[in-house]
Parts: C-alpha cells; structure tokens; sequence
C-alpha cells in the first residue's frame, strides 16, 4: 500500500524559504503513469494545488505561484520536495503531498506550516 | 483558470437520510471531475473520479453524476461517519488543477 509522509520545518520566518520533504513507501516514485504534487490548505479554507513533478522531472506550477515554487524529485530516496520562496504569512498552511494521476490519491497526512517571526 | 462552485456551502442532515451536493465548473470540464471528503484533522480522501467511479474501498452509498459544467455527488443514506467536507476538484485543464471550496455535511 502506497504512502506518502511529509517532513520539513515547521516555523518559516517572513521572506525565507519553506521547504518540505515528501517520502514516498510501498511504491517506486519512478512509476510511469504518475506525477506527483503538493497541495496546501490554509487554516480553515479550502485546498490549492500548488504543482506536480511527473515520473520523468518535467514540473507544472499553478500560476500564481510559479515565480516561488520549486519541486524536485530525489529518486535514490524515493522522495520529492517542495521549496517555496519569498513566503509571508498567507503561506501559513498545511502542506500535502500526494500522488496525481489527474486526480490526488493517496494523500500524505499533511505538516503545518507557521510563517512567523 | 476554471472555476468551481459549491453548493450549499452547509447541508444539515439527519442520520439515514439522504445528501445531495452540487459542484458547477465556470466552463466545460468533460466527466473530469473528483470528489473528496475531508474529516477534521485529516488528509483529504478520494471518493469519485471521472464524476462517477468510486475509488477503491468505498461504500456503494456514495455516488457521482454529472457532466459537463454540472455535478453531483450523492450519499444515498448518511452515516455517523460521513458527517464531513467534500469537495470537487477538476483536471480537465492540465495546467492548473482547482478545486471548490467545499460543503460542510453536518448532523441535522
């Protein structure tokens, strides 16, 4: 059974870096047929997607916010991660990864993620 | 960007009875449509994709029509365990994949 387990930091200060490790077990991330992608959901609203990495490397980033996000896949960990730049408080969030075939499944159990000073 | 709607964005139901919730997309999105419910506390889960196939291990009670720009997601008799937010989400614009912001199904 495939699951996915998100790591990182916890507590990002204003105008740094959040990044996040997604470890992937029960499965190869080299998969074909599959991407893999990372969605967040603010405290108490609704899910974004924020963007996927296929099997092959190639990314897809939701628009607005392309300029900050950066998604990399580490096969020899069969892992992915997330780093998303430039962050101020309305990047507060919990932060899931999971794997995409068009739609999500499954979903890690998700980090939350503070920017604070 | 396409759009997605959700309504209502509350349905109070009682044990037993049955849920209808709406999803409309701004613009065709073929039968290219999941719904997922969330409890508190958890990840999201799949329940539909393609508008109307259940994902694996879950109960016949849930059910998905629709398509197009109009969806819904059905649960024929509500269980304890079914008191939750669900939410669409589109993939027909590979680009960018958007979801609803949810109905909240709560004990009437």
């Amino acid at each position: 059974q495939l699951q996915l387990q998100e790591s990182g930091s916890g507590l990002v200060k204003p105008s740094q870096t959040l990044s996040l490790t997604c470890a992937v077990s029960g499965g190869s991330i080299s998969s074909g047929g599959y991407s893999w992608s990372w969605i967040r959901q603010p405290p108490g609203k609704g899910l974004e997607w924020i963007g996927y990495i296929y099997h092959s490397g190639s990314t897809y980033y939701n628009p607005s916010l392309k300029s900050r996000v950066t998604i990399s896949v580490d096969r020899s960990k069969n892992q992915f991660s997330l780093k998303l730049s430039s962050v101020t408080a309305a990047d507060t969030a919990v932060y899931y990864c999971a794997r995409q075939r068009n739609w999500f499944d499954p979903w890690g159990q998700g980090t939350l993620v503070t920017v604070s000073s | 960007e396409i759009v997605m709607t959700q309504s209502p964005a509350t349905l109070s139901v009682s044990p037993g009875e049955r849920a209808t919730l709406s999803c409309r997309a701004s613009q065709s999105v073929s039968s290219n449509l999941a719904w997922y419910q969330q409890k508190p506390g958890q990840a999201p889960r799949l329940l539909i994709y393609g508008a109307s196939t259940r994902a694996t291990g879950i109960p016949a009670r849930f059910s998905g029509s629709g398509s197009g720009t109009e969806f819904t997601l059905t649960i024929s008799s509500l269980q304890s365990e079914d008191f939750a937010v669900y939410y669409c989400q589109q993939y027909n614009n590979w680009l960018i994949f958007t979801f609803g912001p949810g109905t909240k199904v709560d004990i009437k």
